[in-house]
């Protein structure tokens, strides 16, 4: 699976977009973009994944770049619960071998702030 | 209500001694996996099983067993040759069809050997 490279934190206010970017220059034509975030002492929870196309669910927006070599996470209307650490996941496909195992890096700890 | 549970909380036990930590899913999924997460770290797996009576090696392994008798259970066992025993370990369970396989994870278990 693709090395991935987070920013360490970031702090956002409360109520504005929080944009966390990811690079992963490495990443192959079948590797997905995952993201999971993990509140202080809790199990991560998944928030969205791609391909290529741009995508977006209740929780956030996933920015693709047309190269695929980067990705950003957008947290629209960032709360206060919201600061988690967030992670950034390359994977292939699992019909194409990618297999079950999520490589976690240490991911970018988000604080929203008032 | 559908979820993963993972028993207990926190978990004390002297040096030298083997532990088992209980983790149970209702979701009927086929996969289940173990991780360990130390301080400021992302997750490491040590073990995951995609099927009844089967199970793999994750990335640290070593001083940790498991067993799956149940697709409902995946219980991990932390032996006495676990040389660092002390961290928070997560349960998670995915299906395998399907073009991703999004991991739902427990609440995690917190072991400190004294």
């Amino acid at each position: 699976d693709a090395k991935t490279t987070q920013p360490t934190s970031m702090d956002c206010a409360e109520g504005r977009a929080a944009n966390l970017p990811c690079n992963h220059s490495t990443i192959s034509g079948n590797e997905y973009v995952y993201w999971y975030r993990q509140i202080h002492s809790q199990g991560p929870q998944y928030i969205i994944h791609g391909l290529k196309n741009n995508e977006t669910n209740e929780m956030a927006s996933l920015i693709i770049t047309e190269d695929r070599k980067s990705s950003t996470l957008i947290l629209p209307h960032a709360t206060l619960r919201d600061t988690a650490v967030y992670y950034c996941i390359v994977r292939g496909h699992i019909l194409t071998g990618g297999g079950n195992k999520l490589t976690f890096g240490t991911g970018t700890q988000l604080k929203v702030e008032l | 209500d559908g979820g993963i549970t993972q028993s207990p909380k926190y978990l004390f036990r002297k040096e030298g001694q083997n532990v088992t930590l209980s983790c149970e899913q209702n979701l009927n999924h086929d996969a289940m996996y173990w991780y360990r997460q130390d301080p400021g770290q992302g997750l490491r797996l040590i073990y995951y099983s995609q099927i009844v009576n089967d199970f793999q090696k994750g990335d640290i392994a070593e001083g940790y067993s498991v067993s799956r008798e149940k697709k409902e259970s995946f219980p991990l066992t932390v032996t006495s040759a676990q040389k660092n025993p002390t961290a928070f370990y997560l349960c998670a369970s995915s299906v395998l069809a399907g073009t991703y396989n999004e991991q739902f994870f427990g609440p995690g278990t917190r072991l400190t050997v004294l």
